[in-house]
């Protein structure tokens, strides 16, 4: 097991273009996260997958972003014409979802985002 | 809805001194948990300690310890014996009881360790 992986750790691109992310939550996570993190800020939450199913997005993620997880393992998060207030920290989570009294999320290292 | 408040930006401690890192909460809900993650510089979150809230009993880990106080919405961390290695940004979370298990975090607090 070695645990949640992001790729690419590192993103710079120029407005307008389409970044793709991809997270690889710990083997058998049936539920998998994605949040935002900016600069001296918490990680605000995006959305939510249990298995396949995208069960929960947030205010924040615009019609600009798009998050699959087509499988029920790795999952993608697509943002679409970046804009400069894209830029930040994408973290993606995975957690056993086997009891909610237990359910711990494990984070990945993140994918730092920068729009030119 | 909720909100976790980290309202202290910054703390320093000496190295094996004690410091205590404060967070509060509001929630209408009477059934939740709360949580202390851990974020190195440039290197991944990490849970540090979680606290039910239906639990009187303060939640306890090695050096690391939380003074939970329900009824004032306060959940503060304390590290005991700091270790050079404890320096990072410490962020208070909230869960709710429900089957969307997302986190609500505070803005986070950076902690420097002193040798």
């Amino acid at each position: 097991d070695t645990g949640v992986s992001q790729d690419p750790r590192h993103k710079i691109t120029k407005r307008g273009q389409n970044v793709t992310f991809r997270c690889d939550p710990i083997s058998e996570h049936n539920r998998l996260y994605w949040y935002r993190q900016t600069l001296g800020q918490g990680p605000e939450f995006l959305t939510y997958f249990q298995n396949e199913a995208q069960l929960e997005k947030s205010r924040l993620l615009s019609d600009r972003f798009s998050a699959e997880r087509p499988k029920g393992s790795f999952s993608t998060l697509e943002i679409q014409r970046t804009e400069q207030g894209d830029s930040a920290m994408y973290l993606c989570a995975s957690s056993s979802g086997l009891a909610v009294s237990t359910d711990t999320q494990y984070f990945g290292p993140g994918t730092r985002l920068t729009v030119l | 809805a909720q909100t976790v408040t980290q309202s202290q930006p910054e703390m320093s401690v000496q190295e094996a001194e004690t410091v205590t890192l404060s967070c509060t909460y509001d929630t209408s809900e009477s059934d939740y948990y709360l949580f202390w993650y851990k974020q190195p510089p440039s290197r991944q979150m990490i849970l540090v300690i979680r606290q039910e809230a239906y639990k009187q009993q303060n939640a306890t880990e090695n050096r690391f310890s939380v003074n939970f106080q329900k009824a004032a919405k306060s959940f503060s961390l304390k590290i005991s014996d700091s270790q050079l290695g404890d320096a990072a940004m410490y962020f208070c979370a909230y869960r709710t009881t429900g089957a969307n298990s997302k986190l609500t975090f505070g803005k986070g607090i950076t902690l420097s360790v002193r040798p």
